[in-house]
């Protein structure tokens, strides 16, 4: 089983709509969730972390985590074209706070 | 400042070749990453560094690959003889204490690695 799971997609959605990304992780040591942004052709960046149960925003972003559940979540409101990119969940391993575990990624296509 | 600085940005070689990738961390930073991305298996670390030592190489594939740092300010990954399962995007990533475990890494464009 991998440590972190995420549909590939692509999703697809409307300009200005909700998108809904999805992410589940295997270990509930983990503490600390975070998701990337990657364009075509280009590295990862950091757009969000959480670390609590709940919700976190920061602009049109939220993250979402439920720990019983081990299931993290990204919501992006209001969609732009811009938003079009591969999304990856990422855990930090319980057993060394300096690793991650990626998932493959899924890619959002928000159409104009 | 300048990024992570990595070289070179495509490689094509062929099966049973030695292939070197190279990355300059962001100055100041005491955190160097390798991963590597493919389709099938995602974005996997393959070692990291602090202050140039290699603290976790779990992720290296096989003795075909290795990695250093002689200084902060510089790092290689070497695959010796190469294969064309190898062939993936390498990302370098730096980051400093303090960052590394809310996430902020650091990553290069990448090393885009063809293996024929």
């Amino acid at each position: 089983q991998k440590e972190v799971e995420q549909n590939s997609g692509p999703l697809s959605v409307p300009e200005g709509a909700i998108a809904s990304l999805n992410c589940t992780y295997s270990d509930r040591g983990s503490q600390s969730f975070f998701w990337y942004r990657q364009y075509s052709g280009k590295s990862p960046e950091l757009i969000m972390s959480i670390y609590s149960n709940g919700d976190k925003e920061d602009g049109r972003f939220t993250a979402q985590l439920n720990k019983a559940s081990q299931y993290v979540s990204l919501l992006i409101r209001d969609s732009q074209p811009s938003d079009s990119a591969t999304y990856l969940c990422a855990v930090n391993s319980p057993h060394n706070f300096n690793k991650f575990y990626f998932g493959s990624g899924t890619k959002l296509n928000v159409k104009p | 400042d300048a990024g992570v600085i990595q070289s070179p940005r495509h490689e094509v070689t062929e099966m049973g070749q030695e292939v070197t990738l190279r990355c300059k961390p962001i100055s100041g930073h005491d955190y160097l990453f390798w991963y590597r991305q493919t389709m099938m298996r995602g974005l996997e670390l393959l070692i990291y560094f602090n202050n140039n030592v290699p603290i976790d190489d779990s992720g290296m594939p096989e003795d075909r690959f290795s990695a250093k740092m002689p200084n902060a300010s510089f790092s290689t990954l070497k695959i010796q003889p190469s294969e064309p399962r190898d062939s993936a995007v390498y990302f370098c990533a730096s980051s400093v204490y303090g960052q590394v475990n809310t996430g902020e890494l650091f990553f290069g464009e990448g090393s885009r690695l063809t293996v024929l």
